[in-house]
């Protein structure tokens, strides 16, 4: 298992255009989560699966964004009609709380940078 | 909602230096990592850390749940040790997500 992996790692687009991350968690883990990150700041939750169902979205998540895990899989988070607002890190992270324990350790991917000129 | 407060907000030392970096959180919490973001962007998970102390090499964290905050020990730093520090908690009242501190950034310098 190669660990969290996200893509594309950088993707520029011009205002107004979609896009589209991809995030490829840990096979066994069944949470997923995005955050997000903006220069100089920490990452900030958007929302989070368990399994295929979406649990709990953040105020930060606008009608423009939409996060789907049809599979319970791999993960997408579209952005329809960007704004330079929306320039910042897209975070993807996985986890398998364990269920003896309570322990819920985030693995955290590489990360996807957009930029909106 | 739950504040993480991180000090120092910024941490220059020279190589082989010691330093001790504080989270502290207004409420309980269920879990707390620290994590290190390198230059790239990357964040690793350094501890899980929700109560008690670990040690990984030249790194150890101290967690005191009960007074509500956690200490990250650096030991003989080295330049691959820079970048930023973050704490992030799960809070009791809302578990299954992690909310980040406002971290340190950490410069090592030869």
């Amino acid at each position: 298992d190669t660990g969290v992996s996200q893509n594309p790692r950088h993707k520029i687009t011009k205002r107004g255009q979609n896009v589209t991350f991809r995030c490829d968690p840990i096979s066994e883990h069944n949470r997923l989560y995005w955050y997000r990150q903006t220069l100089g700041q920490g990452p900030e939750f958007l929302t989070y699966f368990q399994n295929e169902a979406q649990l709990e979205k953040s105020r930060l998540l606008s009608d423009r964004f939409s996060a789907e895990r049809p599979k319970g899989s791999f993960s997408t988070l579209e952005i329809q009609r960007t704004e330079q607002g929306d320039s910042a890190m897209y975070l993807c992270a996985s986890s398998l709380r364990d269920r003896v324990s309570g322990a819920n350790v985030l693995t955290f991917g590489a990360g996807s940078r957009l930029t909106v000129l | 909602g739950i504040q993480v407060e991180q000090s120092p907000p910024d941490l220059i030392l020279q190589e082989g230096a010691n330093s001790t970096l504080r989270c502290n959180f207004s409420d309980s919490v269920n879990n707390l990592q620290w994590f290190h973001q390198n230059p790239w962007g990357q964040l690793i998970n350094l501890f899980y850390i929700p109560s008690g102390t670990k040690q990984n090499g030249r790194l150890s964290a101290t967690t005191v749940a009960t007074e509500r905050y956690s200490l990250l020990y650096i030991s003989s730093s080295q330049t691959t040790d820079s970048g930023v520090y973050f704490c992030a908690v799960e809070p009791l009242w809302n578990t299954d997500k992690l909310i980040f501190g406002t971290g340190t950034r950490l410069q090592v310098f030869p």
